[in-house]
């Protein structure tokens, strides 16, 4: 079974601060990488994708890459309450449907005012 | 507006009883697929669909079934549901590898 795994968390950040989000996958095949934000009760959002080793950046987001040690991140600069939420990492790994997503059970983050 | 739309939004039923959730997409995308999210368990496939009449399993196909005859469209059926379908359900779609997905679906099964 392929896995992807996320500290639950929570984690919790003051107004402000970077907020950092981690996750690793088991594929080493895998080729694209997702981050999703829920707010509770809500549907999964799309905010970052990255397929590249390197950083990618995009306003006050940036995902992290690393292929080698099959990790993936993401980093919040200036946190604002409104980012509280549950953050998911996703994959589509190597075998099967190009367009299947394998989640990870996410980690909640609560930025405080 | 682009959007994936799904009915019911919520859905209290009885063991057994037949049920169907919708979900259409006005995006033209031909990957369509259905996840359930629990507490502890995250989100989880339950079935896919790579364009119209080709559906294939997910990871928890188990007691669903689904059709695709229209590109649009992407039912799910529980044909006969039980207590541990309960659950919240989400359709997504997507025109390449970015999905997109629909307000989900919180059904009950007492």
């Amino acid at each position: 079974q392929k896995e992807v795994e996320q500290n639950s968390g929570p984690l919790s950040v003051p107004e402000g601060a970077i907020a950092s989000l981690n996750c690793t996958y088991s594929d080493r095949g895998s080729q694209s990488f997702f981050w999703y934000r829920q707010y509770s009760g809500k549907s999964p959002e799309l905010i970052m994708f990255i397929y590249s080793n390197g950083d990618k950046e995009d306003g006050r987001f940036t995902a992290q890459l690393n292929k080698a040690s099959q990790y993936v991140s993401l980093l919040i600069r200036d946190s604002q309450p409104s980012d509280s939420a549950t953050y998911l990492c996703a994959v589509i790994d190597s075998g099967g449907s190009n367009y299947k997503l394998t989640f990870g059970k996410g980690t909640l983050l609560t930025v405080n005012p | 507006e682009a959007q994936v739309t799904q009915n019911p939004r919520y859905l209290i039923t009885v063991t057994g009883k037949k049920l169907t959730v919708t979900c259409s997409q006005n995006m033209n995308h031909e990957y369509m697929s259905w996840y359930r999210q629990d507490p502890g368990l995250g989100l989880r496939q339950i079935y896919y669909s790579m364009n119209v009449e080709v559906t294939d399993k997910g990871d928890v196909p188990e007691g669903y079934k689904v059709s695709r005859k229209e590109k649009r469209n992407f039912p799910l059926i529980l044909e006969s549901p039980s207590p541990n379908q309960t659950s919240l359900y989400f359709c997504a779609s997507s025109q390449g590898k970015k999905q997109y997905f629909g307000p989900g679906t919180r059904l009950t099964v007492t």
